[in-house]
């Protein structure tokens, strides 16, 4: 199946710098990537959609500026959340439609990235 | 607003018990899919069903989808210790819209 790769899988930060989160299909090209955040022992909370060389599309309540996107080719999309704070704290995971998967929208997702803010 | 809604929230039963978690939407599916979760992992995909009726089995797992496409069904049948995870629903209400989480069902098997 395909693969999807995030990257760090952890990282600790002081609070008020930025951290960015690299997002990476290995052996496919995705026009659209999906960014989720998560809190402990609960479910997946769609950010907003990455798409190939346009802008983000977020979802409500989600800070633009806050959590910046960038999907410059069709294999890397990044999250950067900027000026951290330790309510930033949480599980990302980015994810790819699979490419042969139809309208059925099945995700590959990625390994996941623990951020904590301190 | 769609909702998916999961139950039960939290299971935690003996290896060799049987289990069954259920995903209900007021709105019909175009497809669904389950996924498992370890912790500090990304979700893995486990089935997807599109047809209503449909019953698909992946080892001690049969995933069940409602005739009308408003539910479906995990029930894991003897459940061993490395069944433990979150197990996530998630559906397509429009072919090629979004997917759409449930809140997830937190599973512990004891040995």
């Amino acid at each position: 199946g395909a693969v999807v790769s995030q990257h760090p899988s952890r990282v600790i930060c002081k609070s008020g710098t930025s951290v960015k989160i690299e997002c990476r299909s290995l052996d496919f090209q995705a026009t659209t990537m999906f960014w989720y955040r998560q809190f402990p022992k609960q479910s997946l909370m769609l950010m907003a959609t990455s798409n190939e060389g346009s802008k983000a599309t977020y979802e409500q309540g989600v800070e633009k500026d806050k959590f910046l996107i960038n999907h410059a080719s069709l294999t890397l999309s990044t999250l950067t959340v900027t000026s951290a704070h330790p309510e930033d704290s949480s599980f990302y995971i980015c994810s790819a439609r699979d490419p042969g998967g139809g309208d059925t929208g099945e995700l590959f997702f990625g390994e996941g990235s623990r951020l904590t803010v301190l | 607003t769609q909702l998916l809604e999961q139950s039960p929230q939290f299971l935690s039963i003996q290896e060799g018990e049987n289990l069954t978690v259920y995903c209900n939407s007021s709105s019909v599916f175009s497809s669904l899919q389950w996924y498992r979760q370890e912790p500090g992992e990304g979700p893995v995909l486990l089935v997807t069903v599109v047809t209503g009726g449909e019953v698909k089995k992946l080892k001690r797992l049969t995933f069940q989808f409602g005739d009308a496409r408003k539910d479906s069904s995990l029930h894991i049948t003897a459940a061993q210790p490395g069944d433990t995870g979150l197990y996530l629903c998630a559906g397509v209400y429009n072919a090629g819209n979004m997917l759409t989480f449930g809140g997830g069902t937190r599973l512990m098997v004891k040995p």
